[in-house]
């Protein structure tokens, strides 16, 4: 039972290099979303999805992208990292956005930009 | 604008002893709340949630919280510490549009 998982866990990167987070559910929850955790915020919204092939902004979206081409997979894409979007990436699910459906989560991929 | 406070950010608790953990909610009507627990390089587990009803529930691993519409408040409380609570815990609003989550409380437990 996966629930949501999210590769890599661990990553360093150089200024202006890209990568791709991947999360895969295996729960078939409509809704995907991405967060970042940094320390005194909390987690922050930076994009979700509430389908295939759609996506949407969140709070924090300046730097990133998404893509959501199979309804269990939710890609966040970072272009040209930057050492301000050190942190850590969780990436979460939900059957739909409602209250009363909670979001379940990964376990996170720590992410470093030197 | 919305948003989810967590006063406390960091808290120690002797093993056994009682805790609270605050958390106040701004927002015009009464949201969906949730307590989250994080613990060291894992991701959030759902404790408990409050959508109407009774205003207190109880969660897993022993944990209640109770919703306060005059104070705007879901505290979470536990009666008896145990050394595994340490964690970070995070309080979060969902308000029609998207979940909010506060900054976090740090528990330490000490033996």
């Amino acid at each position: 039972n996966a629930g949501v998982t999210q590769t890599p866990k661990f990553r360093v990167l150089k200024t202006g290099q890209s990568m791709t987070l991947l999360c895969a559910q295996d729960m078939n929850h409509e809704y995907m979303y991405w967060y970042r955790q940094d320390p005194g915020m909390g987690l922050r919204l930076i994009h979700y999805s509430v389908g295939e092939g759609t996506t949407a902004k969140g709070e924090v979206p300046d730097g990133y992208n998404v893509s959501r081409l199979k309804k269990q997979n939710f890609l966040l894409g970072l272009e040209s990292a930057a050492p301000s979007q050190t942190s850590v990436y969780f990436c979460a699910s939900s059957y739909r956005q409602a209250g009363n459906q909670p979001q379940h989560f990964g376990d996170g991929t720590r992410l470093s930009i030197l | 604008a919305q948003s989810v406070t967590q006063p406390d950010i960091h808290i120690t608790v002797s093993e056994g002893a009682s805790l609270e953990l605050r958390c106040n909610y701004s927002y015009g009507a009464t949201p969906y709340l949730f307590w989250y627990v994080q613990s060291p390089g894992q991701g959030l587990q759902l404790l408990l949630k409050y959508f109407s009803g009774d205003t207190l529930v109880q969660g897993i691993k022993g944990f209640e919280a109770e919703f306060k519409r005059s104070q705007s408040s879901f505290n979470l409380r536990k009666p008896s510490v145990h050394w595994s609570d340490a964690a970070e815990y995070f309080c979060a609003a969902y308000t029609g549009n998207q979940f909010y989550f506060g900054t976090g409380t740090s528990l330490t437990v000490i033996p």
